[in-house]
């Protein structure tokens, strides 16, 4: 029962360097998010999709693409990375718009230097 | 405007107590729903408790509950006999169902339990 699974885990990056995180959730969800937290804050909305196929941008998300391809996956990418990308990133996901549980991957800690 | 308030930065309680930690909210929605996430030193987020906006009752969970009132649109977090593995930081979140429920987040409480 893997629920939601993130990777890489950690990552360190030079400064315009690009990368994707991969979030994988295995419980059919709609609706998946992707989040940045950093130091001593909470969680930040970067994008997040309503379904396969669909993406849209919430409160932070500069410097960021996002692919839903598949249901079960939601890609977040860095297209060139930037020290003030330094974060954790945190993948979520929920059946409904209306649902009473988001479920949270791990966390991806990526450091930019 | 902030969505979410947490007041709290810090607090404090000793072992077996109760604690309350505060949590404000702001919203036109009707429909919305508040949540509290417990986040402890490895990082990983994890769901504690659910209040819908239309549920009259208070949500209890074992030790938590959650003191919601409504025309004050506050979801105060109430942890009853506190253990030392409730240190963390806790997280007040609210969804907007006409907002694709998408998901506002406070900044946090750090709760310290000392023995």
């Amino acid at each position: 029962n893997a629920g939601v699974t993130q990777t890489p885990k950690f990552r360190v990056l030079k400064t315009g360097q690009s990368m994707t995180l991969l979030c994988a959730q295995d419980m059919n969800h709609e609706y998946m998010y992707w989040y940045r937290q950093d130091p001593g804050m909470g969680l930040r909305l970067i994008h997040y999709s309503v379904g396969e196929g669909t993406t849209a941008k919430g409160e932070v998300p500069d410097g960021y693409n996002v692919s839903r391809l598949k249901k079960q996956n939601f890609l977040l990418g860095l297209e060139s990375a930037a020290p003030s990308q330094t974060s954790v990133y945190f993948c979520a996901s929920s059946y409904t718009i209306d649902g009473n549980t988001i479920y949270f991957g791990e966390g991806s800690w990526l450091t930019v230097v | 405007a902030q969505k979410i308030t947490q007041t709290q930065p810090g607090m404090f309680v000793q072992e077996k107590e109760a604690v309350t930690l505060d949590c404000t909210y702001d919203t036109s929605d009707q429909s919305y729903g508040l949540f509290w996430y417990k986040q402890p030193s490895s990082g990983e987020m994890i769901f504690l408790i659910y209040q819908g906006s239309y549920d009259e009752q208070n949500a209890t969970e074992g030790r938590y509950s959650l003191n919601f009132q409504k025309a004050r649109k506050s979801a105060n977090l109430v942890i009853s006999a506190s253990q030392l593995g409730d240190s963390a930081m806790y997280f007040c979140a609210m969804r907007e169902d006409t907002n694709a429920g998408k998901s506002t987040f406070g900044d946090g409480t750090t709760l310290t339990v000392k023995p």
